[in-house]
């Protein structure tokens, strides 16, 4: 049951676009199309942001999107903000009736 | 509106127990799946357990299988996490979390969390 593999950190300057990835194994996001990523801010209790490999909740912008090939899985972020600075997890359902996230990822926006 | 509050989290000794509740309001409590959520200070999220729709069936990450039990009061709206056999790696906050969609199979995505309960193992 480890943990999928998200990069510690990126960056990216206002009005970019980054994308995260999210690498895993062929029983959990190989396996499995329940694939989710949370954004979460300092001190606030994450927020989902996208589930079921690349659906937005009713509310969250369009400007987050999300795929996956294989046993990877990634985010992007389009026109960036200030406010998108956050730490960001992917999460996947796995062989073994479990859930793994990944390890978080650091977004920083210059 | 789809409140979740988290109790009895604190300071408890290696070894220890301690029995974490979440009281849910603003849902049909057994019409949805719930879990807990744990992140350690400075950690990620680290899924924990979950309770089915109903609670036929629950769920365990393998670092708290055998010593973590979850369960619920449907009557009263509550989830509780009995947690035994405590160590210094379970120190984290606690978050109950569900997934708000009644008649949904799948547990694993939540889009509503608890504020959270913190749980220090320390002598």
């Amino acid at each position: 049951q480890s943990a999928l593999t998200q990069p510690a950190s990126v960056s990216g300057s206002p009005g970019q676009s980054i994308t995260i990835s999210c690498t895993g194994t062929n029983s959990d996001i190989g396996a499995y199309s329940h694939v989710s990523w949370y954004q979460q801010h300092p001190g606030k209790v994450p927020k989902l942001l996208i589930y079921g490999v690349n659906i937005r909740p009713s509310g969250v912008s369009n400007r987050f999107s999300a795929s996956k090939s294989g046993h990877t899985a990634s985010l992007t972020i389009s026109g960036l903000q200030t406010e998108d600075e956050a730490d960001y997890y992917c999460s996947s359902y796995t062989s073994s009736t479990t859930l793994v996230f990944g390890g978080g990822t650091k977004l920083t926006v210059l | 509106e789809v409140q979740l509050l988290e109790s009895g989290g604190g300071l408890v000794e290696p070894g220890g127990s301690l029995r974490l509740s979440c009281t849910a309001s603003g849902i049909t409590f057994g019409s949805h799946a719930m879990s807990w959520v744990r992140q350690a200070p400075g950690k990620g999220l680290e899924w924990v357990s979950t309770i089915s729709v109903g609670g036929g069936s629950t769920y365990y990450a393998d670092s708290v299988k055998g010593r973590f039990t979850i369960s619920s009061d449907n009557s009263k709206n509550m989830l509780f996490l009995q947690m035994n056999s405590l160590r210094a790696e379970d120190t984290a906050v606690y978050h109950c979390a569900m997934r708000y969609c009644a008649g949904c199979t799948y547990w694993g995505y939540f889009d509503f969390w608890g504020q959270g309960s913190l749980v220090t193992v320390s002598s």
